[in-house]
């Protein structure tokens, strides 16, 4: 039973440039949460997808954006990328029902230069 | 109000010992208590949780005290080994009508050492 996968592992960006991270939640699992952990911090939540729609947004600007796939897999993208961006974004799944138990991916780490 | 608070930022044990992080929230609307274990490198790893109706949770050598009144919960390991070195994140869940979200406290970077 594969876990929560995350592509790519590591990306290099300059800023001002734009950004797609993909997610593939456990199986059987619909809901994916994304989060941003900056170095020696905890994540902080960006927003969530359940049935293909944000059902719950963080406090983090427009630039970031999101989208679930009918196979519940996702996408976090970010436009006009800034230093401050750079970062480990994480994904995670859970199963309608059980939000709360959330099982993370292991991350995809943005640098952003 | 939607804080969670984590002590200590770091924490040497000698193996054997007993490990303690202490977490404390405000917002009495958390209602589901995780415990997370990170390696450098990896992404948090679901450890143990607790719900606000029980007072203790124990799984193998983690054991979750949670003390409602107080707004406060803790971490014991027992007999902590090398391996346990990683660092630590409490978090504390906020949901509504099929939806929430984690929140997280800043973590505790745990040494045992051999």
């Amino acid at each position: 039973d594969a876990g929560v996968t995350q592509s790519p592992t590591h990306l290099i960006k300059t800023r001002g440039q734009q950004v797609t991270l993909r997610c593939s939640p456990k199986s059987g699992h619909d809901t994916v949460s994304w989060y941003q952990q900056a170095l020696g911090q905890g994540p902080q939540f960006i927003f969530q997808y359940y049935e293909e729609e944000e059902r719950q947004r963080g406090n983090f600007p427009d630039r970031f954006s999101g989208h679930q796939f009918p196979n519940y897999s996702s996408e976090l993208n970010v436009n006009a990328l800034l230093l401050g961006d750079s970062a480990l974004y994480l994904c995670a799944s859970s199963a309608a029902g059980y939000q709360e138990t959330q099982y993370f991916g292991p991350g995809t780490r943005l640098l952003v230069l | 109000q939607q804080q969670v608070k984590q002590s200590p930022q770091s924490l040497i044990v000698q193996k054997g010992g007993i490990s303690i992080i202490n977490c404390a929230y405000e917002n009495t609307a958390f209602d589901y208590f995780p415990w997370y274990q990170q390696f450098p490198g990896k992404g948090p790893a679901l450890l143990i949780a607790i719900r606000p109706d029980v007072s203790e949770k124990k799984e193998g050598r983690f054991t979750i005290s949670f003390n409602k009144s107080a707004k406060q919960f803790s971490l014991h390991i027992m007999d902590s080994q090398p391996g346990d070195s990683a660092t630590y994140f409490c978090a504390a869940y906020l949901g509504s009508s099929n939806t929430g979200k984690l929140i997280f406290g800043q973590g505790t970077t745990l040494q045992v050492k051999p």
